[in-house]
């Protein structure tokens, strides 16, 4: 799976959108970005992805540079309970199941300021 | 209904000591995995289970066994607990769709 780049923490006032970036540009034609969050003492949770282009559903917008060597995933209305690490990751295309799992790298820390 | 399911929340024990934490999915999904997670936050696969099948198994010591009853169970058996062990335990299966991840088992050795 191809490496992402994050960064570390990032502040967003509350009710404004909150903008996460991501640098992969090592990503292979067949590698979709993934966004998934950790909130505290709690499992990760799955986002929202997309393979080129761009992706919106209840949670989250997902928009992926044309040449797909970043992405942004933006939450139009961050509340507090956004306040998580939010983890980017590229891997390949799904295929029914399989047993790979997911590469978690540092993902950002992103505080919602009230 | 929780998808993924994990008992017990929390565990503190004594070093040298045998524990389990057991894993059920009601998702109907064939992989289910144990990841672990540090203090300093990193989120690791240990192992990966298809269809009661082993088949990712990290760099981890072989005091940790993993089984699979069936494949909407995966339990993670640990021997000889160290110091080192402390740390949360994530279950997590998938299918055609996505991860689901289980709210983990703090583990602390103390």
């Amino acid at each position: 799976d191809a490496k992402t780049t994050q960064p570390t923490s990032m502040d967003c006032a509350e009710g404004r959108a909150a903008n996460l970036p991501c640098n992969h540009s090592t990503i292979s034609g067949n590698e979709y970005v993934y966004w998934y969050r950790q909130i505290h003492s709690q499992g990760p949770q799955y986002i929202i992805h997309g393979l080129k282009n761009n992706e919106t559903n209840e949670m989250a917008s997902l928009i992926i540079t044309e040449d797909r060597k970043s992405s942004t995933l933006i939450l139009p209305h961050a509340t507090l309970r956004d306040t998580a690490v939010y983890y980017c990751i590229v891997r390949v295309a799904w295929s029914g199941g399989g047993a790979d799992g997911l590469t978690f790298g540092k993902g950002t820390h992103l505080i919602i300021q009230p | 209904d929780t998808a993924v399911s994990q008992t017990p929340k929390y565990l503190v024990t004594q070093m040298g000591n045998d524990k389990s934490i057991k894993c059920e999915q009601n998702l109907g999904h064939d992989t289910m995995y144990w990841y672990k997670q540090d203090s300093k936050k990193f989120l690791k696969i240990m192992f990966s289970y298809n269809n009661k099948e082993l088949i990712i198994n990290e760099t981890v010591p072989n005091r940790f066994s993993p089984k699979s009853p069936d494949k909407a169970h995966l339990n993670l058996h640990i021997n000889s607990l160290e110091l080192g062990d402390s740390a949360v335990y994530f279950c997590a299966s998938s299918g055609v769709g996505d991860y689901t991840f289980g709210s983990g088992t703090r583990l602390t050795v103390v």
